[in-house]
């Protein structure tokens, strides 16, 4: 089957910087995806990785390990606006399914 | 606005009833997904469509939930009979690359 495993739960401080874990269990992988997402709104989409090794976009980071079937979304200089949900999802199949984890709320404290 | 539209926003329903939610994609997009969610989960895979093709429906869905897209456009899913457990905000994304973008959703609520 298909599965996804990532913390529910992670607090950290206002300019710090927060890992977020994720790892999977599937056939005909394809990559891993993050959305993120704020309470009352939709996902919306922050990375993507194909290919092992580090996604850098602005503030965010996306690794994946295909050996180890695990990655991580990296934030850095957090902000209270990144309090939100953070789902990692796998795309699979030659038309890509995407299924996604249970996620993982996060809380910036000042 | 260009972006994936759900309708109705919002709907209320008896338990037994039947509901249809619509979803229009972004119009250059060939996938089409929907999801289900509840609070504080992630959201469900429900089916997805390739044009207007169904590649795959959930084995969690029971024979009361249908999808159609039938020109490779919009999209309905319907829920028929409906239970209180069918409460929900249900989602449609669109797709080109591998990176889904989702509409606001549907939320129902099953009395």
């Amino acid at each position: 089957g298909q599965s996804l495993e990532q913390p529910s739960e992670v607090t950290a401080v206002e300019g710090a910087i927060v890992q977020i874990n994720c790892t999977y269990q599937t056939s005909g992988f394809y990559g891993l995806s993050w959305y993120q997402q704020h309470d009352g709104g939709a996902p919306t989409f922050l990375s993507y990785n194909a290919l092992d090794g580090l996604e850098e976009t602005g503030r965010f980071s996306s690794f994946l390990s295909r050996s180890d079937s695990y990655g991580y979304l990296l934030l850095q200089e957090l902000q209270m606006k990144d309090s939100a949900s953070y789902f990692c999802a796998m795309n699979s199949g030659g038309y890509q399914k995407v299924t996604f984890g249970t996620g993982t709320k996060l809380q910036v404290i000042p | 606005d260009t972006g994936v539209s759900q309708d109705p926003r919002h709907k209320i329903t008896k338990r037994g009833q039947n509901v249809t939610f619509r979803c229009d994609p972004i119009s250059e997009h060939n996938r089409l997904y929907w999801y289900r969610q509840t609070l504080g989960q992630g959201p469900e895979f429900l089916t997805y469509f390739q044009n207007e093709a169904q590649l795959e429906k959930s084995r969690l869905l029971s024979d009361r939930f249908s999808a159609e897209r039938p020109k490779g456009s919009f999209s309905t899913l319907e829920i028929q009979r409906t239970e209180q457990g069918d409460s929900a905000m249900y989602l449609c994304a669109s797709s080109q690359t591998g990176e889904l973008f989702f509409g606001e959703g549907s939320r129902l609520t099953v009395l």
